[in-house]
């Protein structure tokens, strides 16, 4: 039960595009298309934002896009905004029915 | 409207024991597989444990199996988490989180979290 590996931060300037990765094992985000990603603003409780690799709960701007490929799944954000400024985290289902999130990634909008 | 409201935390001395809860509302409990994640101060996300609907099935952490214990009333439409040979570690927000009709499924709906501090 390894936390998946996600960049500590990243940054970008608005209106730009930033992707966030995460890297698991063959046991979980390489073995299962349910990766999950969640948005967190200080203070508060994490928001899903996208679910099964790549689907959008409702609500949630369609500046946000999921992908995976092999054991890494991705978040990519468009059209950065202010707002956007938060930590994210990557989650995948795993082979044990459990779960495991990823360390966290905080973004810095410019 | 999906409220989940935790409650139960606190402080307590390392090896003590606690037990949390989680009133849900505004959606059919019975329908979920539920959840509980934590958070130590200024750390990422940690997934604790979850239940299926009927309680038939437990899923833990490897860092607290033999230690808590996941359990829910559907007709109370509560979840709880008791916390024994708490250790200094386990100082975290829990949070209550739904899951989806299968244990594959996301966590759609949080509740805001209760605070439990294990400290001498």
């Amino acid at each position: 039960q390894s936390a998946l590996t996600q960049p500590a931060s990243v940054s970008g300037s608005p209106g730009q595009s930033i992707t966030i990765s995460c890297t698991g094992t063959s046991s979980d985000v390489g073995g299962y298309n349910y990766v999950s990603w969640y948005q967190q603003h200080p203070g508060n409780a994490p928001k899903l934002i996208i679910y099964d690799v790549s689907s959008r709960p409702s609500g949630v701007s369609n500046r946000f896009s999921g992908s995976k490929s092999g054991n890494t799944a991705s978040l990519t954000i468009s059209g950065l905004q202010a707002e956007d400024e938060a930590d994210y985290y990557c989650s995948s289902y795993t082979s044990s029915i459990t779960w495991v999130f990823g360390g966290g990634t905080r973004l810095t909008v410019l | 409207e999906v409220q989940l409201v935790e409650s139960g935390g606190g402080l307590v001395q390392p090896g003590g024991s606690l037990r949390l809860s989680c009133a849900a509302s505004g959606f059919t409990f019975t329908n979920y597989w539920m959840n509980w994640v934590r958070q130590a101060p200024g750390k990422g996300v940690e997934w604790v444990a979850n239940i299926k609907q009927d309680g038939s099935e437990k899923y833990y952490v490897d860092s607290v199996k033999g230690r808590f214990t996941i359990s829910r009333d559907n007709a109370k439409n509560s979840l709880y988490l008791q916390m024994n040979s708490l250790r200094a570690e386990d100082t975290a927000v829990y949070y209550c989180a739904r899951g989806e009709y299968d244990a594959s499924g996301s966590f759609p709906d949080w509740g805001q979290g209760t605070l439990v501090t294990v400290s001498s």
